[in-house]
């Protein structure tokens, strides 16, 4: 299994611009979680779906942000207009129901960097 | 708002010594608790976990000790080794919920 892959792994983009970052979980899991890391409040939730479907986004700061999940393989956080207070790490994680025994699956991160 | 909190930014620990992690939480409702590390450019990976059920949780060098009445929980790595160094971020959740929620966490440095 390759684990959960995200994509790109760094991205610098200009103020203004939009971003988006891709997803794809591990084949069978089927919830969906998008966390931002930084230095303040460490792994704070976004927003994270079921089946697809999404069941709670009142992590998402602002309207600028928006997430889709068109298929159980594959899901987009989108930034528009992205600002440099947007700049830290965003991972998406993949889990089953009956997490508790293993918890969820990180992918490696997306590195955003708005200037 | 932080429900789960780690108020140790950093820790320096000498190889061979004991490590202890420290977290604290604010939301009663939480029953499920978990630890993961993190090295840099990965993502975090789960290292232990423990349900409000129990007091004590050990995997290896692992053992996680949860306090409901004060509402902490620590995580102890004995011996500490080289490898260990790494973030770590203590988790919870509610019963029946699938999200989990973080606290900052603990930058791990075992000098050897």
């Amino acid at each position: 299994d390759a684990g959960v892959i995200q994509s790109p792994r760094h991205e610098v983009t200009e103020m203004g611009q939009e971003v988006t970052l891709r997803c794809k979980p591990i084949s069978g899991h089927d919830y969906l979680f998008w966390y931002r890391q930084t230095m303040m409040r460490g792994l704070e939730l976004l927003i994270y779906f079921n089946n697809n479907v999404p069941i709670d986004d009142s992590g998402m700061p602002e309207d600028r942000f928006s997430a889709k999940m068109p298929n159980a393989s594959f899901s987009t956080l989108k930034i528009q207009p992205s600002e440099p207070r947007d700049s830290a790490v965003y991972f998406c994680a993949s889990s089953m129901a009956g997490y508790r025994n293993y918890g969820y699956t990180f992918g490696s991160g997306t590195r955003l960097t708005v200037v | 708002d932080q429900q789960v909190k780690q108020n140790s930014p950093s820790l320096s620990v000498q190889e061979g010594r004991i490590s202890i992690l420290n977290c604290d939480y604010t939301n009663s409702m939480f029953d499920y608790f978990l630890w993961y590390k993190k090295y840099p450019a990965e993502g975090p990976t789960f290292l232990i976990s423990i349900s409000s059920i129990k007091d004590k949780n050990e995997d290896g060098r692992f053992t996680v000790f949860l306090n409901k009445s004060a509402k902490h929980l620590s995580l102890h790595i004995v011996p500490s080794q080289p490898g260990d160094s790494a973030v770590y971020f203590c988790a919870a959740s509610e019963w029946g919920a699938q999200k989990l929620v973080f606290g900052q966490g603990t930058r791990l440095t075992i000098n050897p």
